[in-house]
């Protein structure tokens, strides 16, 4: 079972309107929380860091949440665009030695705004 | 600008090949990592690299091998032990030793079999 569910899979909507994806995760120790955006046929792009005490996160019109006591996060996206189209990644993170940390990657929402 | 650069951005492999795939990086950034992306499942990492001529294996390294010779660059070639190769492959790097820092990600190189 992976470690870091997305839900919905997939999703369509008009543009214009708001839509919000969830992210709920099993993973623990907890470092940070981050979604990041992936183009059909690109790299992921980042959108948000959180740490664990950081409840809310603004990127343009992005707006990530986190509620760590839940384990769950969840990402608005305001006035949809023709260019939101993508999949929209959650990523938790374990601390690791030295600083460094372990990524679990989410399978992703694919969203498709329609004129 | 600054950023990660991977090619080829399509690459075929026969049987019994092996191939090697590029990732450059101008960001100065000491870590770098490989990740395998498949349909309907999250990224996997196949190998990354702290420090120049140091790299540890990842979740899924077995058929692949990776060298780090110079701080930019982290090829992965993808040998013919690795029985299902088809994939796409993203590399990423990110600042070593600093925590909520966001990895910065190419845009993949698409293998198939031919």
């Amino acid at each position: 079972k992976n470690q870091v569910e997305q839900s919905p899979q997939s999703l369509i909507i008009l543009e214009g309107k708001n839509c919000t994806l969830q992210c709920n995760y099993t993973v623990s120790p907890f470092s940070n929380l981050r979604w990041y955006k992936q183009d059909t046929g690109r790299g992921p792009v980042s959108l948000t860091i959180m740490t664990f005490s950081e409840n809310t996160k603004s990127n343009g019109r992005y707006t990530a949440t986190l509620d760590a006591d839940t384990k769950q996060s969840s990402l608005h996206i305001t006035a949809s665009q023709l260019s939101d189209s993508a999949s929209y990644i959650c990523v938790v993170s374990v601390p690791l030695n030295f600083g460094n940390e372990k990524l679990t990657f989410g399978t992703g929402t694919r969203l498709t705004i329609i004129p | 600008d600054g950023g990660i650069t991977q090619s080829p951005k399509y690459l075929f492999r026969k049987e019994g090949q092996n191939v090697t795939l590029s990732c450059e990086q101008n960001l100065n950034h000491d870590a770098m990592y490989w990740y395998r992306q498949d349909p309907g499942q999250g990224l996997r990492l196949i190998y990354y690299s702290q420090i120049v001529n140091d790299f540890q294996k990842g979740d899924i390294a077995e058929g692949y091998s990776v060298s780090r010779e110079k701080k930019e660059s982290f090829p992965l070639t993808v040998t013919s032990a690795q029985k299902n190769p088809t994939a796409f492959y993203l590399c990423a790097s990110s600042i070593q030793n600093r925590r909520n820092q966001p990895q910065h990600f190419g845009d993949g190189t698409r293998l198939s079999i031919l």
